[in-house]
């Protein structure tokens, strides 16, 4: 069964700090892992994927398989982050999404 | 990316009555997926909607409950049946363009009153 623990519901990082947004999954196979963000008032929206390797908004997350690991790391938080961050598994071409984790960046 | 027009976006309706919500993408996609999202809860995945063939539905999620039209490759329908309160969520249509890149739409707030 695939799973992803997101173990952090709420989070709140000084402006200038690091961040760090937790994931942790469970699954089989061979996993694909994704960030989505939501800010306020919009629609979710595809943050990263740990397939491109790439690095939106400042944002990297690193694929661990021996941690079984894809947290989501920024070395200094903007306020404009602030937003609802969720960690995805995909596998048989579905999503799997974790509880989320609310991040507010203190000004 | 897609780009995933859904409607309503908000209703409130009345037990015992049923919503049909409509998601249109602006290209063809061959699998649409719908996704319920209970208040403070995370996203949970109702169905996975092929054109021309039905809806497979996962655990805990049925047809007679949670009917879904798929009639071409830009379009979907979920119908959320006999609706009670429990029925209060927000449900978001989602479609993969290609690669991966999982769009959703601006998703509907469903309350049951």
């Amino acid at each position: 069964a695939q799973r992803v623990t997101q173990p952090e519901k709420l989070l709140s990082v000084f402006k200038g700090a690091p961040v760090e947004l937790k994931c942790n999954y469970s699954y089989s196979g061979s996993p694909e892992l994704f960030w989505y963000v939501q800010y306020s008032r919009q629609r979710l929206q595809l943050l990263l994927r740990h397939i491109s390797r790439e690095s939106i908004k400042g944002f990297t997350a690193d694929l661990n398989k021996g941690e079984t690991s894809f947290h989501l790391k920024k070395p200094f938080a903007q306020e404009e982050d602030s937003a609802m961050y969720y960690c995805a598994l995909g596998g048989n071409e579905k999503l799997t999404f974790g509880t989320g984790t609310r991040l507010t960046i203190i000004p | 990316s897609a780009v995933i027009s859904q409607k309503p976006s908000r209703d409130i309706c009345q037990r015992g009555t049923s919503l049909t919500i409509q998601c249109q993408v602006d290209s063809q996609v061959t699998m649409m997926f719908w996704y319920r999202q209970q208040p403070g809860q995370s996203l949970t995945l109702i169905a996975t909607a092929n054109q021309g063939s039905e809806a497979t539905y996962e655990s805990g999620f049925v047809i007679d409950k949670f009917p879904i039209s798929r009639p071409n490759l830009t379009f979907s329908t979920l119908t959320v049946s006999n609706m009670s309160p429990e029925d209060s969520s927000i449900y978001l249509c989602s479609v993969d363009p290609g690669s991966r890149s999982y769009t959703f739409g601006s998703g509907t707030r469903l309350t049951v009153v």
